[in-house]
């Protein structure tokens, strides 16, 4: 079945430090693929998305690219900051289907 | 727009004791809803998938007679974990489907802590 692998965290950076979480999926078809941030003690919000190969989501300096040839999703930002301190959920989902989770990776950010 | 919310926020409750859980869509009509369950440091688990006006949908291993869901209107889901354990204790998250949103995208809840003792 359709399943996502994203890195094991904890990942432990100083601010302004490059991220990057590996992500990779497997699935049948074309899944849409999200990144979904957790901050402590608060519920999933979306973060980016990307529903076709090539295509590039983005959103408060996170980046991720779709890419079919090798299978992921990874996302990056270039300079993180204390507040990006929080668990970073890698999915995927086929139409009219629920999402498929990764386990998560938690990112601590310190200044 | 596309908010969801949950209540209780957190609810602690006894052993054997039923909790109801609400889920709404409070700006748009959301004609599936899911709902997950997370355990601490691990991701979120569905468990099953809830379509106004009819059955859930279960996954494997999720008992149905212990998660009772009813969508009963296209803005509110219920989860009832009936005769609560402590291992029931968990993050519980309901999501919902905009149908006028982007394709696939679901907005989530903030979750429901619920502690069984």
């Amino acid at each position: 079945g359709d399943s996502v692998t994203q890195m094991e965290g904890p990942v432990t950076l100083s601010e302004e430090a490059f991220l990057t979480i590996n992500c990779t999926y497997t699935a049948t078809g074309y899944p849409s693929l999200f990144w979904y941030v957790q901050y402590p003690g608060e519920g999933l919000q979306l973060l980016l998305k990307a529903t076709k190969a090539d295509d590039k989501g983005s959103n408060k300096g996170f980046e991720a690219t779709y890419r079919k040839e090798t299978t992921s999703f990874h996302l990056e930002k270039g300079s993180v900051q204390v507040s990006d301190s929080a668990v970073y959920f890698c999915a995927l989902t086929g139409a009219g289907t629920a999402l498929i989770f990764g386990k998560g990776t938690t990112l601590s950010v310190s200044s | 727009g596309a908010v969801v919310s949950q209540h209780p926020s957190r609810v602690i409750c006894k052993s054997g004791t039923s909790v109801k859980i609400e889920c709404r869509s409070l700006d748009f009509q959301a004609t599936t809803m899911f709902w997950y369950r997370q355990f601490p440091k691990k991701s979120l688990m569905l468990m099953a998938t809830s379509n106004e006006g009819s059955k859930a949908t279960y996954e494997q291993g999720v008992e149905k007679d212990k998660f009772l869901i009813n969508h009963a209107s296209l803005t509110l889901s219920t989860l009832t974990v009936t005769s609560a354990h402590p291992e029931d204790s968990s993050f519980y998250i309901c999501s919902a489907t905009n149908p006028t949103g982007g394709p696939n995208e679901q907005f989530f809840g903030p979750g429901t802590r619920l502690t069984v003792l």
